[in-house]
């Protein structure tokens, strides 16, 4: 069975800083998705960024750029100048190609500080 | 683009009250999920639809919990003799295909009194 694990269940840096999140995942599968979600208080899920397992290249989307590395199964997010509406949950997530169901992490909570 | 949309945005009853939550994919999405997320955790899948067909229902759907797609187009999902540990956040979500990304509504919050 598929699992993800968020390592860091808070995080908290100073506006316009950069900030790392971590993310692994465990899988037999060949082909998978993984995403980044971000769920602010009160607010609904909203995607991130997606990346595709048979693409080497890592997803930038703006100021979130990915880490993949497929080998040892991480897929960290990195905020760039990091701004205050950044302040949300992160979910990692996992899609396999034999089922379409998103498989979750815990979850980080980023706090952006003024 | 109006989004997925769910309704009611926040659902109280007493325990053992049947109670449906209904969710409006984006109109060209055919693919639509619902998940439960409890407070302070990522979101655990519990059904999917594929047009009208129900492809795969999670082992944390009990019987008690039943979820339709007539027509292909809104969804419905029940939850018969609700119990306390039904209380969460129920979440729906729509794609355009198998390994689109999926996009989420804000979710219905059932409180069980």
């Amino acid at each position: 069975a598929q699992t993800v694990t968020q390592s860091q269940p808070e995080m908290s840096v100073q506006e316009a800083e950069t900030v790392t999140l971590s993310c692994t995942y465990d899988t037999s599968e060949s082909n998978y998705y993984l995403f980044w979600y971000k769920q602010p208080p009160s607010r609904q899920m909203i995607l991130v960024i997606r990346q595709e397992a048979y693409k080497q290249q890592n997803a930038t989307e703006n100021r979130f750029s990915v880490n993949f590395q497929k080998a040892a199964k991480s897929f960290s997010l990195k905020i760039s100048d990091s701004q205050l509406g950044d302040t949300a949950m992160y979910f990692c997530a996992f899609m396999g190609d034999s089922n379409y169901q998103l498989i979750w992490g815990a979850g980080t909570k980023l706090i952006i500080k003024p | 683009d109006t989004g997925v949309s769910q309704d009611p945005r926040h659902k109280i009853t007493k325990r053992g009250q049947n109670v449906t939550f209904r969710c409006d994919p984006i109109s060209e999405h055919n693919r639509l999920y619902w998940y439960r997320q409890t407070l302070g955790q990522g979101p655990e899948f519990l059904t999917y639809f594929q047009n009208e067909a129900q492809l795969e229902k999670s082992r944390l759907l009990s019987d008690r919990f039943s979820a339709e797609r007539p027509k292909g187009s809104f969804s419905t999902l029940e939850i018969q003799r609700t119990e306390q540990g039904d209380s969460a956040m129920y979440l729906c979500a729509s794609s355009a295909g198998g390994n689109q990304p999926q996009h989420f509504g804000d979710g219905t919050r059932l409180s069980i009194l």
